[in-house]
């Protein structure tokens, strides 16, 4: 099966525009979890949806949103883009069913804001 | 909410000595811990994983623990290896926040030749 992929995977922006990310899971994967990962933070838990419906929701303000299609794939939205928003975004695909779930992440995003 | 900390952040081994990450979480549902390996410039991938109700789990040169009553888990690699050269993080999830999952702030492991 081909991996999760991830587009673009470099963006460069400036403050106060915003950005659409996207990813395609794993074939037959219906759930989709997305990431961000900055220099000394890990990973930060953005959200996560299956089957079209966001299940889960990190500690982010409003800026940040997803969806998800009817084919699984997924995008997250940052509008008004601050600095800070500077960093490597993941994705990440799993079965969704069960409690005990492999991720399996994509290459990231590496976005800019200038 | 959960909250998981590791520990060293960066760590320095001879080649062949064992290396030991540590990590504390602080929601006693969590139930499921995985271990992750992130090589410069790639994704994270799974190397290991346990679930609550063990309490060790070996994989060749790769060994995970867990407490639940101190509620930490560890990361052990024998043998260690040049390319075992990475960063690691733990994570941890509770079982009712499907996928969601805490992790901690990694641990960049570096084996001397």
């Amino acid at each position: 099966k081909a991996g999760v992929t991830q587009t673009p995977r470099y963006l460069i922006k400036t403050r106060g525009q915003q950005v659409t990310l996207s990813c395609s899971p794993i074939s037959g994967h219906r759930s989709v979890s997305w990431y961000q990962q900055t220099p000394g933070q890990g990973l930060q838990f953005l959200f996560e949806y299956f089957s079209e419906t966001q299940r889960n929701k990190g500690n982010f303000p409003g800026r940040f949103s997803g969806r998800q299609f009817s084919n699984s794939r997924s995008e997250m939205n940052v509008s008004t883009l601050e600095l800070g928003d500077s960093a490597l975004y993941l994705c990440a695909s799993s079965p969704g069913q069960g409690i005990y779930n492999e991720q399996f992440f994509g290459p990231g995003t590496r976005l800019t804001v200038l | 909410g959960e909250n998981v900390e590791q520990h060293p952040s960066t760590l320095s081994v001879q080649e062949g000595d064992s290396a030991v990450i540590k990590c504390t979480y602080s929601d006693s549902a969590s139930n499921y811990f995985p271990w992750y390996k992130q090589e410069l410039g790639k994704r994270p991938q799974l190397i290991i994983d346990i679930r609550s109700n063990v309490g060790e789990k070996k994989d060749q040169r790769i060994a995970v623990t867990l407490n639940k009553t101190a509620k930490h888990f560890s990361l052990h690699i024998t043998e260690t290896q040049p390319e075992d050269s990475a960063v690691y993080f733990c994570a941890a999830s509770i079982p009712y926040n499907f996928n969601k999952f805490y992790f901690g702030s990694g641990t960049k492991l570096n084996v001397k030749p």
